[in-house]
């Protein structure tokens, strides 16, 4: 079965060091991968996704992800984290099989930044 | 552009009340989908409508029915509200595909008592 892991649950970051928010998954398939932020009292806003070709990908607001096949990862990050970064943040996979998109979110990693 | 909207923002229920979860798109999307957010579990799928005149169950569908009234519009109803339905809700909606990104709305939070 398709799966997705966020093993931390929080992630504390000073403003302006570099930051990384970890996913691993599981999937039968091609991966396609999405990362996904929520802000306190927020619906999610999409950030980035994978689904072929360079395995760094950039989204919005300065972060990025790169997509690794052979650790089965796709971590997030960014270069110089920004107190306004702090947020809940998910990292889902489609479901391949069934030929819609059903995503599968991880439990969500709290990034905390600070001043 | 209001993009995806859902009423209300907040609800209280008791047990075995019942109630109707509003939500709409402006983007001319195919398809719709009703998650629920509970802490430590990440989001996860209560119905799907891949497009107008179709739903079908994700993984979590039990106490929950759901109607998609047009392209627009994807309601979720709860007949008989459970304390275990206690959950923000989320909407989303996408273009149609297996590659499209799902856009979400601002939530529902619902406590049953």
């Amino acid at each position: 079965a398709q799966s997705v892991a966020q093993p931390e649950d929080q992630v504390n970051v000073a403003e302006g060091n570099p930051l990384t928010v970890k996913c691993t998954y599981s999937v039968s398939g091609n991966p396609y991968l999405f990362w996904y932020v929520q802000y306190p009292n927020r619906g999610l806003q999409f950030l980035l996704k994978y689904i072929t070709g360079d395995n760094l990908v950039k989204g919005s607001y300065g972060f990025e992800a790169e997509f690794n096949k052979s650790q089965t990862s796709f971590h997030l990050k960014k270069p110089s984290a920004l107190v306004s970064d702090s947020a809940l943040y998910f990292c889902a996979v489609r479901d391949p099989p069934r030929g819609y998109n059903k995503l599968i979110f991880g439990a969500g990693t709290r990034l905390a930044v600070h001043p | 552009n209001a993009g995806v909207t859902q009423t209300p923002k907040f609800q209280v229920l008791k047990t075995g009340q019942s109630m109707t979860l509003q939500c709409a798109q402006d983007m001319n999307h195919n398809s719709m989908y009703w998650y629920r957010q509970d802490p430590g579990m990440g989001l996860r799928l209560i119905y799907y409508s891949a497009s107008e005149g179709t739903t079908d169950k994700g993984e979590v569908p039990n106490g929950y029915n759901v109607s998609r009234l047009n392209k627009r519009e994807f309601s979720l109803r709860l007949e008989s509200a459970a304390p275990s339905q206690t959950s923000v809700y989320f909407c989303a909606s996408s273009v149609a595909g297996t590659q499209e990104t799902q856009y979400f709305g601002p939530g529902t939070r619902l406590l049953v008592l």
